[in-house]
C-alpha cells in the first residue's frame, strides 16, 4: 500500500511568491488534514478535508492560505503571497475513520522556506 | 488546546526506561502517539480509548487515564532506535463533529549507546 505523497520535499520562495503544496493521500481515505510545525513548537492544526468537502478551517492563518481537495483525491494547499512566517514543515496526513481511530498516516512533510 | 508533553527533552543511555507524559485541559476522546525521526514522516504509534486504557507493544507501552485526561508513554529498555520526537494527539470531545488531533510540541529523545 503506498503511503501519504507529498511534494515537493523543500521549497525556497520569495516573500511575495506564491507557493503550492500537494498531497496525495492512501487511496480510500476520506479524511485528509493539514497540518504545519514551525522550528521546535507543535503540529499546529490548519484544516480538515472530508472527501471534497472541508470539514474544520479553523486552523487556517488567514485568507493567504487556499486549500482544495477537489474529486476527494489529491489536495492543494496554496500560499500567496507568501510570508517569512509562513516558513515551516507542511505535513499531510490521512486516515479511513473519523476521528482517526485507525491512527493517522503522515506524509513525509513540505519544507517550506520563505526568504 | 493544545497538550502539554512532559519532558521537552531526555537523554538516555541503552537499556534505560523513559516516561513521557501528555496532559490535556479538555475532555477526550481518545489519545495518539506519534514519533518522528528527523526528515521522516511521524509515525503511528498507538491509540488509547476512553476508559483507563492501556496498551503496548514490544518495549513500548501507554496508559490513558480519561479522569486526569492525561496519559503517558513508557518505554523500557531502550533501543538506539527509540530515538526521535515523540507527539501525542489528542481527539477533544469540544471539537464537535469536526475530530481532527491536536498535537503536543513533542518530547524529544536519544538513546546513546
Amino acid at each position: 500500500e503506498a503511503g501519504v505523497t507529498q511534494f515537493p520535499s523543500h521549497s525556497v520562495i520569495e516573500k511575495g511568491q506564491t507557493v503550492t503544496l500537494r498531497c496525495d493521500p492512501i487511496s480510500g481515505h476520506d479524511n485528509l488534514y493539514w497540518y504545519r510545525r514551525v522550528m521546535g513548537k507543535e503540529i499546529k492544526f490548519l484544516l480538515h478535508f472530508v472527501k471534497e468537502s472541508k470539514q474544520d478551517e479553523s486552523g487556517m492563518p488567514n485568507n493567504r492560505f487556499l486549500a482544495e481537495r477537489t474529486g476527494g483525491t489529491y489536495s492543494t494547499l496554496k500560499v500567496q503571497p507568501a510570508e517569512l512566517e509562513d516558513s515551516g514543515v507542511y505535513f499531510c496526513a490521512s486516515s479511513q475513520h473519523r476521528g482517526g481511530m485507525d491512527g493517522y498516516t503522515f506524509g513525509s512533510g513540505t519544507r517550506l522556506t520563505v526568504v | 488546546q493544545q497538550p502539554v508533553q512532559s519532558p521537552q527533552a531526555v537523554i538516555l543511555r541503552e537499556g534505560e526506561d523513559a516516561v513521557i507524559n501528555c496532559s490535556s485541559s479538555k475532555a477526550l476522546y481518545s489519545v495518539h502517539w506519534y514519533r518522528q525521526k528527523h526528515g521522516e514522516a511521524p509515525v503511528f504509534l498507538m491509540i488509547l480509548l476512553k476508559g483507563g486504557e492501556q496498551k503496548g507493544h514490544d518495549k513500548i507501552s501507554a496508559s490513558f487515564n480519561e479522569k486526569k485526561q492525561q496519559s503517558s508513554l513508557y518505554l523500557t529498555a531502550s533501543q538506539l532506535s527509540y530515538s526521535g520526537t515523540y507527539f501525542c494527539g489528542t481527539d477533544q470531545i469540544s471539537s464537535g463533529s469536526a475530530r481532527q488531533l491536536t498535537f503536543g510540541s513533542g518530547t524529544q529523545l536519544t538513546v546513546l549507546p
